[in-house]
């Protein structure tokens, strides 16, 4: 129990399909991320949101949009993706965004895109 | 700008040390490690703030060379439980973390 909840863990979409990843923490932190993890790929981060407001986005494709309603929860709506976009999706909190401090990780959710 | 580690994997027997590197093209604030095991998330090994700290805990310590942008992670007297891919993240002066590329750890009986 990390303090970090992400459902679903698994989910398999088809490329016309919408659905949303959702993320909560329970710590009490001011900031949460977004990682896409690939196979044999570094971590890469997609959002960052410091007190429910976006303080970065890395250049992601906007079939991804995330969105913080509060500094608990999380979330990550998926449109017409690509079956490139298959990947585990992690969601991290931390105290605050800038000096990143320690992240906390959620288990993920293991996204296929048929 | 994501930082390189190396070796990309190794396999080591119980009770074998293991060195994993971490090296950056910038100029760093900080050095963060991380192990993930198979199928659970990454989790928080250390953070390394000044250029010559080195931090432990139990037999895993690391180090940081502020001057060479370098990291290193040593793994005493491996144990089973140690298996798992470690992840180097690192911070430059502008607050940019990246994570490192990760190494893949098997220790077996």
């Amino acid at each position: 129990e990390t303090g970090v909840t992400q459902t679903p863990r698994h989910l398999v979409m088809g490329m016309t399909n919408k659905k949303s990843l959702k993320c909560e923490q329970h710590l009490g932190h001011n900031a949460m991320y977004w990682y896409k993890q690939s196979a044999k790929k570094p971590l890469e981060l997609m959002f960052v949101y410091s007190l429910e407001e976006r303080v970065e986005n890395n250049s992601v494709p906007s079939r991804f949009s995330p969105e913080c309603p509060n500094s608990s929860h999380l979330f990550l709506h998926l449109h017409t993706l690509q079956p490139e976009d298959s990947a585990l999706y992690l969601c991290a909190s931390s105290q605050s965004q800038g000096n990143t401090g320690e992240l906390f990780f959620g288990e993920g959710s293991r996204l296929t895109v048929l | 700008q994501q930082p390189v580690q190396s070796p990309q994997a190794v396999i080591l027997r119980e009770g074998e040390d293991a060195v994993i590197n971490c090296s950056s093209s910038k100029a760093l604030y900080s050095v963060h490690w991380y192990r993930q095991k198979h199928g659970e998330a990454p989790v928080f090994l250390m953070i390394l703030l000044k250029g010559g700290e080195q931090k432990g805990h139990d037999k895993i310590s690391a180090s940081f060379n502020e001057k060479k942008q370098q990291s290193s992670l040593y793994l005493t007297a491996s144990q089973l439980s140690y298996s798992g891919t470690y992840f180097c993240g690192t911070e430059d002066p502008g607050n940019q973390f990246y994570f490192g590329t990760g190494t893949s750890l098997t220790v077996i009986p």
